[in-house]
């Protein structure tokens, strides 16, 4: 079975700042995604980035980029230059590729504020 | 514009009652999700599709079930509904195939309050 953890329930960040939010996960599979939504107060789930198990550099999109160590199973999300639009809920996710199946397992969330 | 949407937002019913929540998306995607969402649990899955006439059960499916009669929707249904299935439940679709990132696409959620 897969797992992701993320052991930060909440942070605090200056505007401006970056801000790293921790993801670590378990698999015993060779072949999976990690993906980072992000939910605003309002309640939506946004998509903001996607790693493949077997992507060789990092994944970036704008300002989220994904810091994937593999050897120690992590999947860090990294926001540069916070906004406090940035404000919200942060979910790690991962999707298990071998077995074909093609839902994702989540992680239960960091808060993030960004502090003007 | 392609969009995914759930029924009713809000609801809030007594316990033994059957509830269902509705899913339409107009992605033409095959795959199709629901979720829960609890504090402390993030998302946890609840039913799957992969198409039509197809369903599966996921890690908190008890006392609940789906059905898959045409691309566009998956209903959830409650079939007799407990006060531990308060929650916030999503709707969610991604594209058939080996496309590595393959997002899933989430509808806004609906907050079901059971008394």
């Amino acid at each position: 079975a897969q797992k992701i953890t993320q052991t930060q329930p909440g942070m605090f960040v200056q505007e401006k700042e970056a801000v790293t939010l921790d993801c670590t996960y378990d698999t015993s599979d060779q072949s999976y995604g990690l993906f980072w939504y992000k939910q605003p107060s309002s309640g939506e789930m946004i998509f903001l980035i996607y790693q493949g198990s077997y992507d060789e550099q990092n994944a970036t999109e704008g300002r989220y980029s994904l810091n994937f160590q593999k050897a120690r199973k992590s999947a860090n999300l990294v926001i540069s230059a916070s906004q406090l639009g940035d404000s919200a809920m942060y979910f790690c996710a991962m999707r298990v590729e071998d077995t074909g199946r093609r839902a994702l397992t989540f992680g239960s969330g960091t808060r993030l504020q960004v502090q003007p | 514009d392609a969009e995914i949407t759930q029924s009713p937002r809000h609801k809030i019913t007594e316990t033994g009652r059957q509830v269902t929540l509705a899913c339409h998306q107009t992605w033409n995607h095959n795959n199709m999700f629901w979720y829960r969402q609890d504090l402390g649990h993030g998302l946890r899955l609840i039913h799957y599709s992969y198409g039509v006439q197809d369903t599966n059960k996921g890690e908190v499916s008890d006392g609940y079930s789906v059905s898959r009669s045409n691309t566009e929707d998956l209903p959830l249904t409650l079939e007799s509904a407990a006060s531990s299935q308060t929650s916030v439940y999503f709707c969610a679709s991604s594209v058939r195939g080996e496309v590595n990132r393959n997002e899933q696409f989430f509808g806004p959620g609906t907050r079901l309050t059971v008394l």
